[in-house]
């Protein structure tokens, strides 16, 4: 099975900061490599699919890079509204296996 | 609006048996590969089984394989996983998931807690 590493697990920030997440992979993955958030008490939202596509109502501050086995997921501009845990999951092969989190407060 | 509602969820004993089941509408649901996620309390996301449109693919979770089987029925728009000798582990909020591009999972349903104590 793929190993996901995602890091930092948290992190704290100011509105206006520039957030980076990061995601390797335990194999090269291609761009099979998606992006969701999560709000308390609400189900998980997708941001980023393979690897770097923009879901459709998702803000233009949120984007996504990387291929192989390193991605990045980044909030150019903080807002309030992005406090959440954020997750990334591969969908490359096998268990579509997730990242273990990482929990973003202001 | 694509809608996704799942039930089925509740107490059970350890070792007992239980059927997850999802409704879907506001898309073809016959056209889509369609998977069960779930979160344990205060933990993160795992994936637990998936289906391909025709059902002819199906892929299970190391942790569930061999205790759960998932199906679907497209005429009915529901998808379905059976959750076998349960354990306390298995303590979880279920979640049904349709596939997108890309393998990825563009809506999610508001899941069903399932609760494994004695």
């Amino acid at each position: 099975d793929i190993q996901m590493t995602q890091s930092p697990s948290s992190l704290s920030a100011s509105v206006g900061d520039r957030v980076t997440i990061t995601c390797r992979t335990s194999q090269n993955i291609n761009n099979y490599l998606n992006w969701y958030q999560q709000k308390p008490g609400e189900a998980p939202k997708l941001l980023i699919y393979a690897a770097s596509n923009l879901q459709s109502g998702v803000p233009s501050r949120f984007s996504g890079s990387g291929s192989g086995t390193d991605f990045t997921l980044t909030v150019h501009s903080l807002q309030p509204e992005d406090i959440a845990t954020y997750y990334c999951q591969q969908s490359f092969s096998g268990p579509r296996t997730f990242g273990q989190g990482t929990r973003v407060e202001i | 609006e694509v809608q996704l509602v799942e039930s089925g969820g509740g107490l059970v004993q350890p070792g007992r048996s239980l059927t997850l089941s999802c409704v879907a509408s506001g898309f073809p649901f016959e056209d889509f590969a369609m998977h069960w996620v779930r979160q344990a309390p205060g933990k993160g996301l795992e994936w637990v089984s998936g289906i391909s449109w025709d059902s002819k693919n199906i892929d299970y979770g190391d942790s569930v394989k061999g205790r759960v089987s998932i199906s679907r029925d497209n005429a009915k728009k529901s998808l379905y996983l059976q959750i076998y000798s349960l354990r306390v582990e298995d303590t979880a909020l279920y979640y049904c998931v349709k596939e997108y591009g890309s393998g990825s999972f563009d809506h999610w349903g508001q899941g069903t807690l399932v609760t494994v104590s004695s």
